[in-house]
């Protein structure tokens, strides 16, 4: 079990320009998560995912962002017309599904830090 | 409204010390879950310990212990025995309801632990 994976680490783009986060959960994990972190503050839910279908959304996620999780495995994460307030730490975590043993616990992946110049 | 309230920005604490983390919640649901994270510096987060809202004993995890306090509204992180990789920050989240498994997190509460 590796855990969970992110690519890339840092990403460092043009204000303007599109960006694309993956995320690959634990393998077994069906329930996938997308947060976003802001220097000094707590993570902030952005979207999660059940198998392949999207179940949530936060008010957070602007027409801008679109995340996609297509055969219910790896997801990806889309910044369209990058804004410098869009530079934080995204995080993806994932969970096993509702009434398994520790579904409740969330695993996180090291995160991709975006900083838009 | 604020879900967690975390109202500790940094604390400081002697190595082998005890230290405890203070954090309240808001929520109408009866069942809830509150969990505590650590973040070091590298940035990976890090499960510590969960509290279920029907749970009647409070959680315990080697040294990290759960003061929950359900009238109060509050689930405190004590961390017995202080040592050097402790030093990171600490946030307290919460999920609400059943089968809804996203998290609200607190600011939290950066701490260090000096030698």
């Amino acid at each position: 079990d590796t855990g969970v994976s992110q690519d890339p680490r840092h990403k460092i783009t043009k204000r303007g320009q599109n960006v694309t986060f993956r995320c690959d959960p634990i393998s077994e994990h069906n329930r996938l998560y997308w947060y976003r972190q802001t220097l000094g503050q707590g993570p902030e839910f952005l979207t999660y995912f059940q198998n392949e279908a999207q179940l949530e959304k936060s008010r957070l996620l602007s027409d801008r962002f679109s995340a996609e999780r297509p055969k219910g495995s790896f997801s990806t994460l889309e910044i369209q017309r990058t804004e410098q307030g869009d530079s934080a730490m995204y995080l993806c975590a994932s969970s096993s599904a509702p009434g398994t043993a520790s579904s409740y616990e969330q695993y996180f992946g090291p995160g991709t830090r975006l900083t838009v110049t | 409204a604020q879900k967690i309230t975390q109202t500790q920005p940094g604390m400081f604490v002697q190595e082998k010390e005890a230290v405890t983390l203070d954090c309240t919640y808001d929520t109408s649901d009866q069942s809830y879950g509150l969990f505590w994270y650590k973040q070091p510096s590298s940035g990976e987060m890090i499960f510590l310990i969960y509290q279920g809202s029907y749970d009647e004993q409070n959680a315990t995890e080697g040294r990290y212990s759960l003061n929950f306090q359900k009238a109060r509204k509050s689930a405190n992180l004590v961390i017995s025995a202080s040592q050097l990789g402790d030093s990171a920050m600490y946030f307290c989240a919460m999920r609400e309801g059943w089968g809804d498994y996203k998290l609200s997190f607190g600011a939290g509460t950066t701490v260090t632990v000096r030698a």
